[in-house]
């Protein structure tokens, strides 16, 4: 069964650096494609980071995140990572993990019970 | 980018009535890369249809999705109590994979 856990969510202040982590199990985790979707309070879903398969030599990210957040994997690990930085207050959201659905699929099959990020001063 | 309109906002239905959900997208979907996801409070998102027609593991074939380039629709034959929850939409055909901003099935 795939399972997804996400940690490293908290409070932390506007300008302020939070690491996000995605433990995986249950599958071969670096023959997927992973993401990371994020969910203000009361809110819709935002996809904000795509990482490709294997090597992770491609990322993608949306612009509202461009420039501050990054997405890494380790397969050895099987963990998937978002470095967040110069945090805002508009960041503050349930960040979702994401299992693409195959070695070079786009499209989001599995996710994780999410971790809470508060940026607030 | 692709913006993706989903119609209504709300749906008050009885158990056992149809469901149809909209989502319209501003231009074609590429290969109708076209999702539709299931989140109910508290938990997260579940993939019900990919390519907007295709049933993902283990979803009900009450649950149905049609359409193709621009007007997509996610159909329940018969409402379950276990299908009032919000519903979203997704593009993964290219940058950025937009979702709609969601239809919530509400009990009337």
């Amino acid at each position: 069964e795939v399972h997804l856990v996400e940690s490293g969510g908290g409070l932390v202040q506007p300008g302020g650096s939070l690491r996000l982590s995605c433990s995986a199990s249950g599958f071969s985790f670096s023959d997927h494609t992973m993401n990371w979707v994020r969910q203000a309070p009361g809110k819709g879903l935002e996809w904000i980071s795509f990482i490709s398969s294997s090597s992770g030599s491609t990322q993608y990210y949306a612009d509202s995140v461009k420039g501050r957040f990054t997405i890494s994997r380790d397969n050895a690990k099987n963990s998937l990572y978002l470095q967040m930085e110069s945090l805002r207050d508009e960041d503050t959201a349930l960040y979702y993990c994401g299992r693409g659905y195959g070695s070079g699929s786009w499209l989001i099959a599995n996710w994780g019970q999410g971790t809470l990020v508060t940026v607030s001063s | 980018e692709i913006v993706l309109t989903q119609s209504p906002g709300t749906l008050s239905l009885s158990p056992g009535e149809r469901a149809t959900l909209s989502c319209r997208a501003s231009q074609s979907v590429s290969d109708n890369y076209l999702a539709w996801f299931q989140q109910k409070p508290g938990q997260a998102p579940r993939l019900l249809i990919y390519e907007a027609s295709i049933r993902a593991t283990g979803i009900p074939d009450r649950i149905s999705g049609s359409g193709s380039g621009t007007d997509f629709s996610l159909t329940i034959s018969r409402l379950e109590p276990e299908d009032f929850a919000v519903y979203y939409c997704q593009h993964y055909g290219g940058l950025p994979r937009t979702f709609g901003q969601g239809t919530k099935v509400e009990i009337k």
